[in-house]
């Protein structure tokens, strides 16, 4: 079975200070890719981050970066210099590329960002 | 670009009312995904339609539930009839290809049932 687990339903972190969001996952899938998601209170989900099981390096985009331990099976999410338009909900999933493909979401963590 | 489309942005019934919304994929994604966010949720695939054709509906409650997406463009997610814990924000999502790492979503619409 596919799973994918956040811990921390809430966070807080001060302007311009980095912060992790925790994210694992199960899936018996070799083939597998983990995305991360930010949904403002506009309700639009936004495409952050993608890590492909299969890469060697942490994916990186700007000020984002996924911590992948694959061993540990955690891709966890760190956000550098955090500015006030982070303030959202944030979401990991995954997708098992031979178990059908769908993508499914974990619970989401609120960031909340203090000036 | 244009994003993914949907309407109506916000839905109020009552129950055991019927309730359809729609969705606009971007143009040329031949996948489109329906999820369902119940309120401090994450999402829930509903249904996955690759061209007209459903890939994956297996969590889609089908005695009350309906999808279609035909010449596989537009699609229409229908509720007959309506329950109290259908309340929640219905997306949709759009992707080039099945296994397409990106996933393009809509604003969504948010039904409440009364």
């Amino acid at each position: 079975a596919q799973k994918i687990t956040q811990t921390q339903p809430g966070m807080f972190v001060q302007e311009k200070e980095a912060v992790t969001l925790d994210c694992t996952y199960d899936t018996s899938d070799p083939s597998y890719g983990l995305f991360w998601y930010k949904q403002p209170s506009s309700g639009e989900m936004i495409f952050l981050i993608y890590q492909g099981s299969y890469d060697q390096q942490n994916a990186t985009e700007g000020r984002y970066s996924l911590n992948f331990q694959k061993a540990r099976k955690s891709a966890n999410l760190v956000i550098s210099a955090s500015q006030l338009g982070d303030s959202a909900m944030y979401f990991c999933a995954m997708r098992s590329y031979n178990q059908g493909g769908k993508l499914i979401f974990g619970q989401g963590t609120e960031l909340s960002v203090k000036p | 670009e244009a994003g993914v489309a949907q309407s109506p942005r916000y839905k109020i019934i009552e129950k055991r009312q019927s309730v359809a919304f729609w969705c606009n994929p971007i143009s040329g994604h031949a996948t489109l995904y329906w999820y369902q966010q119940i309120l401090g949720q994450g999402p829930k695939l509903l249904i996955q339609f690759q061209n007209n054709g459903v890939v994956d509906d297996s969590q889609l409650p089908k005695d009350r539930f309906s999808a279609e997406r035909l010449k596989g463009v537009d699609s229409t997610l229908k509720i007959q009839p309506a329950k109290l814990e259908d309340s929640a924000v219905y997306l949709c999502a759009s992707s080039y290809y099945r296994a397409e790492e990106k996933l393009f979503f809509g604003s969504g619409t948010q039904l409440s049932v009364l």
